[in-house]
């Protein structure tokens, strides 16, 4: 099945200063990657995905990158804030009758210091 | 509009109690699904429902009991829980089962005495 590896497990960032985040998987019929964002007390929720016909993918601060032929991924966070303070998931998704499952890294602490 | 609802948002049970989660949404989506997280982990599937009919048991125990009364409403029979069973259960939605995008509730934190 598919395996989701993500680094680094925790990071810390000035306010202001960018945050990356990388993930890889294993199955390379894998073509659908979304992240997401839990706050302490709160459910996942979903911040940015990408396909694997896109390259790259931006909203206002938030980008994904998608190497398919090195199968990873990155999250880019640009002008970090205290509310980005959270964890992080990336998940990893093929498509076809049997791949109905989202399979997710194992979550990065990402903390902001103002 | 992509808001899951959850109730209650906190639970305390007993080992013998009976008690139920439940989760809503109005987005029209045909799939749902239960998820357990445990504290600094991932989400790890449990149930999927596509139209109402249960599709996919992750090796479950018997004391989790899934329904769907409607294509709007998920519930989760809980019986006869283990501490261990303590966590945070999360219901997510998509379109249609295999559809990519899944969003989730906020999430029933319970904890078994």
């Amino acid at each position: 099945g598919e395996n989701v590896e993500q680094h680094p497990s925790t990071l810390s960032v000035q306010e202001g200063d960018s945050a990356v985040i990388k993930c890889t998987y294993s199955d390379s019929a894998s073509n659908y990657f979304p992240w997401y964002k839990q706050e302490l007390g709160k459910g996942p929720q979903l911040i940015i995905d990408i396909r694997s016909n896109v390259g790259e993918k931006k909203d206002q601060r938030i980008a994904v990158t998608l190497n398919k032929t090195a199968k990873h991924f990155s999250l880019h966070i640009t002008e970090t804030q205290p509310e980005d303070s959270a964890v992080y998931f990336c998940a990893a998704k093929g498509t076809g009758a049997g791949s109905y499952q989202l399979t997710f890294g194992k979550g990065t602490k990402l903390s902001v210091i103002p | 509009d992509t808001e899951v609802t959850q109730t209650p948002k906190h639970l305390v049970m007993g080992m013998t109690n009976k008690k139920s989660l439940k989760c809503e949404q109005h987005m029209g989506h045909r799939a749902m699904y239960w998820y357990k997280q445990k504290a600094k982990k991932p989400p790890e599937l449990m149930f999927v429902y596509s139209y109402e009919k249960l599709s996919i048991n992750e090796s479950v125990p018997s004391r989790f009991s899934p329904e769907c009364p409607n294509s709007s409403l998920l519930n989760l029979h809980l019986h006869a829980l283990q501490p261990e069973d303590s966590a945070l259960y999360l219901c997510a939605s998509s379109q249609n089962f295999g559809t990519d995008t899944q969003y989730f509730g906020p999430g029933t934190r319970l904890t078994v005495l």
